[in-house]
Parts: structure tokens; sequence; C-alpha cells
């Protein structure tokens, strides 16, 4: 059964950084292309990157409100994906899932974590 | 904001019909397959329909999605209580190198 479950979320001021987790079971998790996603209160999803699996390669793909703050890598020996958050702003404030991609889709979402950026 | 629009609710009694729109445009809807997500309150996304009118297993055939140039529509039949929900669309985007989804829809069970 696949398996992602969210894990890292906090209170956190802004201006500082916070690292998500999402530990993945189930599946070739190595071959896997992953992305995160985010759901502010109340609000819509918004896709905050991907990345690839090491085989295919390419570089890391961001959504220009993270570009240059957030940064997605994986550990393929221990099954987990991460979002280093940097320079957290009041709008980053969400519920952050990981999700699988398959094909032009996410077929399975993590539980959500919540991340709540204030002063 | 979204590039997708969905009108923002839906709304039909018991064991009718409902048709969601998604618009979009050439960089997107217009050249790249649709997907679409069910959101119960409180809950991660659920994987409804993919490559714009597939179903993954153990969707009922109640769902369905097709997409016609820069637009995408997900049907519900047969409309159940447990139907209330929000709809997401998504896609990639070509001209952004990125992800998109659609602005939501709630289906309301009158």
């Amino acid at each position: 059964e696949v398996q992602l479950v969210d894990s890292g979320g906090d209170l956190v001021q802004p201006g500082g950084s916070l690292r998500l987790s999402c530990t993945a079971a189930g599946f070739d998790f190595s071959n896997a292309f992953m992305s995160w996603v985010r759901q502010a209160p109340g609000k819509g999803l918004e896709w905050v990157g991907r990345i690839k699996s090491k085989t295919d390669g390419g570089p890391t793909e961001y959504a220009a409100p993270v570009k240059g703050r957030f940064s997605i890598s994986r550990d393929d020996s221990k099954n987990i994906l991460f979002l280093q958050m940097n320079s957290l702003k009041i709008e980053d404030a969400a519920v952050y899932y990981c999700a699988r991609q398959l094909f032009s889709g996410h077929d399975y979402w993590g539980q959500g974590t919540l991340v709540s950026v204030s002063s | 904001q979204s590039v997708l629009t969905q009108p923002p609710s839906v709304s039909a009694a018991p064991g009718q019909k409902v048709i969601i729109s998604c618009s979009g445009s050439s960089s997107n809807i217009g050249n790249n397959f649709v997907s679409w997500y069910q959101q119960l309150p409180g809950t991660a996304p659920k994987f409804l329909i993919y490559e714009s009118n597939k179903r993954p297993s153990g969707i009922p055939d109640r769902f369905s999605g097709s997409k016609s140039g820069t637009s995408a529509t997900l049907g519900i039949t047969g409309l159940q209580t447990g139907d209330e929900a929000d709809y997401y669309c998504e896609t990639w985007d070509s001209s952004l190198s990125a992800f998109v989804f659609g602005t939501g829809t709630r289906v309301t069970v009158l």
C-alpha cells in the first residue's frame, strides 16, 4: 500500500526557516517524481515545486512565489522527501502536502502538515 | 491568482448530474492532459481523473472527464450526499514550467 506521511510543520516567525519531511512507503520511491503542494487556510491548492528521480535528472522546479527561498531534496536511501523553507513570509502559512506525480497529475498525497507564520 | 478558472459552486439534487468546467489557455490545458481531484473537508485531495478522461482504480464511473481545446470538464452523475466536496482541476503549464490548479468548485447536494 502506498503511504506518504508529512511531518515537520510548526509555528515560525516571519523570516525564519523550517524543514518539512515526507516519508514514503509501498512503492519505488527512488524512481518517483515528487511534488509539494500547499493550501492556505480557506484557499485553493497551490503547487510549490517538484523534484524528478535521479535517473531522469533535470533541475528541480519551483513555483514563482517560492523560487529562491524554498528547496526540495530527497534521500532515496531512506525514502524521504524534504522541503527546506527559508525567509518565510506570512503568506507562506498553509497546510503542506507531499504528492507523488503520475503522468500529468498526482495520484497519492500525504495527510498534510501545518505551517504557521506569525510574530 | 490561478491560471485555470472554475465556477465557485455548483449544486443539484440527489441523483442528478453536475458538470464542472475548467478554463485555461494554449500553454496549459490546450497542450497538456488534465487531472481532477476531490477534496472532502479537512482531508487531502483525492485523485479522480487523469489524462483528461481516465479514472484510477476504485473511482466509480459516475465520475467522468473530458477536454476540448483550452477547456476541460468533470461530470458527476447520480449525485450523492457523499459527493459534497471541493473539486479542483490541474494541468502542467508549459510557459510557467509549473503545475497549475484551478480555482476550485464547491459541489452542494440540495
